[in-house]
């Protein structure tokens, strides 16, 4: 299976505020990386396909990036709406592996 | 707009069988272009990827599960199921349905979850 490391587990940070993830895959699954968000006790949401490309209706402030093993997911301009939790999730083979979570909270 | 619903037993006694239905509302289950999935979500775990089922009958299991899953579709019914079975508590978690969905990028194919249901929780407990 493909082994996805995310980084930071946690982080606290302010509206208005630059903040950035990054996950880490096992080996090169070349641009084959969604990013999700998920708010407590609804689903995961799609915010980002084949790395850098946002789903419909996702805000600009969210931009995605990487290829090979390293990607990362740069929010500007924090809102409030944006405090959740964000998941990446290698899409380039079966299994499908997802990172632990980073948890975005308000500082 | 495509809706996923999970319903089943919320409930279910160490070794015997979960079983889960996603019905699917809003679009054509048939869609050469979309893989229905099972994923679930323990706290102490996050997200595990279960499998997916295609129109067509092809699936695809996580080999950590591969010995007790099964996924099944009724496509006149519009609905995919997952049995998981000789269960424990370690199976106690959030299980959601979901689309896998392909698509083209210029020559290159990409796949997104993009939709999901709302989520079911199944205890394990006698």
């Amino acid at each position: 299976d493909i082994q996805m490391t995310q980084s930071p587990s946690s982080l606290s940070a302010s509206v208005g505020d630059r903040v950035t993830i990054t996950c880490r895959a096992s080996q090169a699954i070349t641009n084959n990386l969604g990013w999700y968000q998920q708010k407590p006790g609804t689903a995961p949401k799609s915010l980002i396909y084949a790395a850098s490309i946002l789903e419909s209706g996702v805000p600009s402030r969210f931009r995605g990036s990487g290829s090979g093993t390293e990607f990362t997911l740069t929010i500007s301009s924090l809102q409030p709406e944006d405090f959740a939790t964000y998941f990446c999730v290698q899409q380039h083979g079966y299994p499908r592996t997802f990172g632990q979570g980073t948890k975005l909270e308000i500082k | 707009q495509v809706h996923l619903q999970e319903s089943g037993p919320r409930s279910v006694k160490p070794s015997q069988t979960l079983s889960l239905t996603c019905t699917v509302s809003g679009g054509s289950i048939n869609s050469g272009g979309f893989y229905w999935s099972w994923i679930r979500q323990d706290p102490g775990k996050g997200l595990e990827w279960i499998g997916y089922i295609h129109s067509t009958g092809s699936t695809s299991y996580n080999p950590s599960l591969r010995s007790r899953v099964s996924i099944s579709i009724d496509t006149s019914r519009s609905q995919f199921s997952l049995n998981l079975t000789s269960v424990t508590a370690a199976d106690t978690a959030v299980f959601f349905c979901a689309r896998d969905t392909m698509r083209a990028q210029s020559r290159y194919f990409f796949y997104a979850m993009d939709v999901w249901g709302q989520g079911t929780t199944v205890t394990v407990s006698s």
